[in-house]
């Protein structure tokens, strides 16, 4: 089935500065990277997510790469802001497993 | 508001005894998820239901059942056979299809006192 590895587990950045999270996957079927993000006693929201037939997507400060050969993909925010301190999840599917594997998450923390 | 809605928000459960989580969603999905959530690590699949009357196990479904009798509904019950319940328990919805969007009720949290 699929595995995925996402990097760093914690990360903690200056307001104002970029922070960039990494998921490697396994299967090289998976075609579907969307990203969550979750605050504290709350669910995952959905923040951003990816087919690939794209290599790229932004939406305002947050962005998305894809990587199909090296099989990674990323999620990048600018301009951090207090309020983007939260735990970030990336996920893959549609390879061999059909619904959705989630990386273990990222402990994102800006600092004013 | 569209929506999923998840209760209790705390649940405590003796040894020995199953708890029912509820999941109710006005979304208009077909395809509902449960999955637990423990710390420090990912989301792992429980059971998931693409239509009424079905489901499916996912990764750990040993120790829960779940029943899909209504297209707005997918309780989860963690029966006395789950030898570690205590997480943080989410359901989730989505249409039907390749790679839908799945959008998230806001968890119940599972302790046995």
């Amino acid at each position: 089935g699929e595995n995925v590895e996402q990097h760093p587990s914690t990360l903690s950045v200056q307001e104002g500065d970029s922070a960039v999270i990494k998921c490697t996957y396994s299967d090289s079927a998976s075609n579907y990277f969307p990203w969550y993000k979750q605050e504290l006693g709350k669910g995952p929201q959905l923040i951003i997510d990816i087919r690939s037939n794209v290599g790229e997507k932004k939406d305002q400060r947050i962005a998305v790469t894809l990587n199909k050969t090296a099989k990674h993909f990323s999620l990048h925010i600018t301009e951090t802001q207090p309020e983007d301190s939260a735990v970030y999840f990336c996920a893959a599917s549609g390879g061999s497993a059909r619904q959705l594997t989630f990386g273990s998450g990222t402990q994102l923390t800006v600092l004013p | 508001d569209g929506g999923i809605t998840q209760s209790p928000k705390y649940l405590f459960r003796k040894e020995g005894q199953n708890v029912t989580l509820s999941c109710e969603q006005n979304l208009n999905h077909d395809a509902m998820y449960w999955y637990r959530q423990d710390p420090g690590q990912g989301l792992r699949l429980i059971y998931y239901s693409q239509i009424v009357n079905d489901f499916q196990k996912g990764d750990i479904a040993e120790g829960y059942s779940v029943s899909r009798e209504k297209k707005e509904s997918f309780p989860l019950t963690v029966t006395s056979a789950q030898k570690n319940p205590t997480a943080f328990y989410l359901c989730a919805s989505s249409m039907v299809g390749t790679n839908q969007p799945q959008h998230f009720g806001d968890g119940t949290r599972l302790s046995i006192l």
